[in-house]
């Protein structure tokens, strides 16, 4: 059962633009929730997160909001470049989970020149 | 330091077969976790240890999955028999105690014919 869901299996969006990625989730117990960065060939890396006490984070380019009543989250990468092109995952916590994360199916995000 | 690393990177296996999958994770870093990626099911946990001690095994997904760590530099995913739904990506990744702390190895791409 899927808790973290990532609804848009790709993205296509113009250099310049801006690019957001949508994640939902149903577990309300989750209090921690990042996003992942992964190119072909290479395991995930961590981009950003954000704490249930906050509803906006950002670290440069990106900016991730969560909305709590709605349990949905969305990363916002302005402006987008094509060296953001990869799959982006959306994941999640819950309080003393020892650190596992509940990941979405992920979104590959295409930046065109 | 040289990340979490995995081998072998690519296994190819007829069906049957025992694999068994490697990781040496980050030095220092005490949680380790085993991760299948799939285009059905996106990233899943399947195990994960906190000072070498099994936490969590809920996501193995039968008997013929085992995984061990027998010390803090490394850990072992055994499938025995490998069947050929067994075929993903597994991903392993350690932490050092922080869910912003997760550093992925490349992953080791099964394929069971």
């Amino acid at each position: 059962d899927q808790q973290v869901k990532q609804n848009s299996p790709s993205l296509s969006v113009q250099e310049g633009r801006i690019s957001i990625l949508n994640c939902d989730y149903t577990n309300s117990m989750f209090d921690y929730f990042l996003w992942y960065k992964k190119y072909p060939a290479e395991g995930p890396t961590f981009l950003i997160s954000i704490s249930s006490i906050k509803d906006k984070n950002e670290d440069g380019r990106f900016t991730v909001f969560l909305n709590k009543s709605a349990k949905h989250l969305s990363l916002h990468i302005v402006p987008s470049q094509p060296g953001d092109s990869a799959v982006y995952f959306c994941a999640a916590s819950e309080p003393n989970s020892g650190y596992a994360l509940n990941f979405g199916k992920g979104t590959s995000l295409l930046v065109t020149p | 330091d040289a990340g979490v690393i995995q081998s072998p990177r690519h296994e190819v296996t007829e069906m049957g077969q025992e694999v068994t999958l490697r990781c040496k994770p980050i030095s220092g870093h005490n949680s380790l976790f085993w991760y299948r990626q799939t285009m059905m099911r996106g990233l899943e946990l399947l195990i994960y240890f906190n000072n070498n001690v099994p936490i969590d095994d809920s996501g193995m997904p039968e008997d013929r999955f085992s995984a061990k760590m027998p010390n803090a530099s490394f850990s072992t995913l055994k499938i025995q028999p490998s069947e050929p739904r067994d075929s993903a990506v597994y991903f392993c990744a350690s932490s050092y105690g922080t869910r912003d702390g997760y550093t992925f190895g490349s992953g080791t791409r099964l394929t069971v014919v």
